[in-house]
């Protein structure tokens, strides 16, 4: 089993939609997570990161953990083209500092 | 420096030859990590430095692979003999905080490695 695991997509959502990106992760020892954005030919940027249980909100940007079913979620509200990128899932385990990097999920928006 | 410098940003190399990738952190960033990141794949783990100190070199895939950041600053990544599964861009990462669970990256524009 992979530490961190994302569908690799491609998802496909409408312009102006809500996008739903999901990751689950394999180690209940794990502490931070972290969502990056990935365009093509490009390096990676954070896009967010959550600690605690619940919701993280930015912008159009929300971030989702549960802790118990091993979880998170990344919603992007009104999809707009240019959030078109691979999204990638990232963790930390308590007491460790190498983080971990999921598959990327592609995101496509459409016009 | 403003960002993470690498270079080169591409490098074709002749299976068997030797290689060596290097990275400049953001100034000041206490840890820096290397990926390698193969087509259509994540980033995985190679090595972790803090400061000077490699703590963490899990992730390189076989002695055929040696990083080192001596002066706690400018790393070099160093790939001897290579081979085909070796093409895929490097990347590296840097971060300000040396403690667990606060790595957010900044990452360079990577190294892109063929190997013919």
């Amino acid at each position: 089993q992979k530490e961190v695991e994302q569908n690799s997509g491609p998802l496909s959502v409408p312009e102006g939609a809500i996008a739903s990106l999901n990751c689950t992760y394999s180690d209940r020892g794990s502490q931070s997570f972290f969502w990056y954005r990935q365009y093509s030919g490009k390096s990676p940027e954070l896009i967010m990161f959550i600690y605690s249980n619940g919701d993280k909100e930015d912008g159009r940007f929300t971030a989702q953990l549960n802790k118990a079913s091993q979880y998170v979620s990344l919603l992007i509200r009104d999809s707009q083209p240019s959030d078109s990128a691979t999204y990638l899932c990232a963790v930390i385990r308590g007491g460790y500092q190498k983080v971990t990097f999921g598959i990327g999920t592609k995101l496509q928006v459409i016009p | 420096g403003a960002g993470v410098s690498q270079s080169p940003r591409y490098k074709v190399a002749k299976r068997g030859q030797d290689v060596a990738l290097r990275c400049d952190p953001i100034s000041g960033h206490v840890s820096l990590f290397w990926y390698q990141q193969a087509l259509g794949q994540g980033p995985e783990f190679l090595t972790y430095f803090q400061n000077e100190a490699q703590l963490d070199k899990s992730g390189l895939p076989s002695d055929r692979f040696f990083a080192e950041r001596p002066e706690g600053s400018v790393s070099t990544l160093k790939i001897q003999r290579t081979q085909q599964e070796d093409s895929a861009v490097y990347l590296c990462a840097s971060s300000q905080d040396r403690y667990s669970g606060a790595n957010v990256l900044t990452f360079g524009a990577g190294s892109r490695l063929t190997v013919l």
